[in-house]
């Protein structure tokens, strides 16, 4: 059975620019939430779809942004990217709405410059 | 008050000894819980769930939650090398309407 998948693996962009980040869910699950990681501040919910609805979000900037797709595939945008959003970007599964057991994809690291 | 606290460590632990790691929350509406395992450079690793007051044993990992002290524990046995990472405590709180809310983990380290 296939993992989450989090593409891409790696990313630098430049202060000011946007970036989109994709998380396909393992299958048959409906849920897929976004957190970001940092060292100062560890792992902080951004939001979470369910059904290509958003359900909750988090305490982030307009921003970030995100959207689901029928397939339960996922995607989170930054716009005007800024020093500060350098971080890994994780995204979790869930068999349900609500998280339950959420299993993390490999992340996207993001670097801005 | 943090809403979830963990203990930072580092932790160092003899190799084939009992490894407790410790966490509190301050929900108290909080309903489901959560251990990951983080080795550096990879993502968290979901190791225990329990939803219930009392001990809940998966090889030779056992999670312990009670809620009327607010605190869930996750122990160890016979701790080998391979166990030294991160580990995170994650709470489902206000029914998961934040997602899961983590503490900042627990370095722990296995000395051979």
């Amino acid at each position: 059975k296939a993992g989450v998948t989090q593409t891409p693996r790696y990313l630098i962009k430049t202060r000011g620019q946007q970036v989109t980040l994709s998380c396909s869910p393992i299958s048959g699950h409906r849920s897929v939430s976004w957190y970001q990681q940092t060292p100062g501040q560890g792992l902080q919910f951004l939001f979470e779809y369910f059904s290509e609805t958003q359900r909750n979000k988090g305490n982030f900037p307009g921003r970030f942004s995100g959207r689901q797709f029928s397939n339960s595939r996922s995607e989170m945008n930054v716009s005007t990217l800024e020093l500060g959003d350098s971080a890994l970007y994780l995204c979790a599964s869930s068999l349900g709405a609500r998280v339950t057991e959420a299993f993390f994809g490999q992340g996207t690291r993001l670097t801005v410059v | 008050q943090k809403e979830v606290e963990q203990n930072s460590g580092p932790l160092s632990v003899p190799e084939g000894a009992i490894a407790s790691l410790n966490c509190t929350y301050s929900d108290r509406g909080s309903q489901s819980f959560f251990w990951y395992r983080q080795y550096s450079g990879k993502s968290p690793e979901l190791i225990m769930s329990i939803y219930s007051n009392g001990d809940k044993e998966d090889g030779r990992f056992t999670a312990q939650l009670n809620k009327a002290s607010q605190y869930v524990s996750l122990l160890i046995r016979d701790s080998q090398p391979s166990d030294s990472a991160t580990y995170l405590c994650a709470v489902n709180r206000r029914g998961g309407a934040d997602g899961l809310t983590f503490g900042k983990g627990t370095h722990l380290i296995i000395q051979p």
